[in-house]
């Protein structure tokens, strides 16, 4: 399927376990993003990428670590979960570098317990 | 730090009339910004987004940005009950990427039948 895809959607895990979310976009976009959207934050970034092998940090980066070794893959792992990392989870891609409408994939709900 | 302001509403519009919807923003260096649209427990999806002082429309949605006193605006003309979600303002700075955009919390909207 064209656009950018989630998964898994929900994930239940407990405390201490490693978690990894995936993305896969088929646009070719350069850009790729993680955010964390929670209740009174708003949408927060935690990583993004601007072409295989370059990530940098977002606004959130602890406890999260990031891969992009194919420009259409942008995975996210949780090292060891913990409760505050109980969110959802949206990848984002923009086509090219500069303010520019950012595609979302659909979300993964993620529960620590 | 950079804020992004909303009112998180509920913000409750008959059907067919106005609504507008607000963000004001601190950093004086923002010059482009989002308007968001989010279904709940959709992603995010672009509606509008603007960069110079003024209004801009597209179809029933008109942007307004005031930069002397920082905030932009959404008007929803002819509100409809599909236009009921959840609205992100986000604001950056031009000439770099979405990793500098900064979101609001989101208004929720509800349109009333």
């Amino acid at each position: 399927d064209a656009g950018i895809t989630q998964s898994p959607r929900y994930k239940i895990t407990e405390t201490g376990r490693q978690v990894t979310l995936m993305c896969h976009q088929t646009w070719s976009h350069s850009y790729m993003f993680w955010y964390r959207q929670d209740l009174g934050h708003g949408l927060r970034l935690i990583y993004y990428s601007a072409a295989a092998d370059i990530t940098d940090k977002g606004e959130v980066p602890d406890g999260y670590v990031v891969s992009r070794s194919k420009t259409e893959n942008f995975p996210l792992t949780l090292e060891s979960a913990t409760r505050s990392q109980t969110s959802v989870y949206f990848c984002a891609s923009t086509l090219t570098v500069g303010n520019t409408e950012a595609f979302f994939g659909q979300g993964t709900r993620l529960t620590v317990v | 730090q950079k804020e992004v302001e909303q009112n998180s509403g509920p913000l409750s519009v008959p059907e067919g009339a106005i609504a507008s919807l607000n963000c004001t923003y601190s950093d004086r260096g923002s010059q482009s910004f989002f308007w968001y649209r989010q279904y709940s427990g959709k992603s995010p999806e672009l509606i509008m987004f603007i960069y110079s002082n003024g209004d801009k429309e597209d179809g029933r949605f008109t942007a307004q940005l005031n930069k002397a006193s920082q905030y932009v605006s959404l008007l929803i003309r002819d509100s409809q009950p599909s236009d009921s979600a959840t609205y992100l303002c986000a604001g950056g700075p031009i000439g770099f990427g979405n990793e500098k955009l900064t979101f609001g919390t989101g208004t929720r909207l509800t349109i009333i039948p």
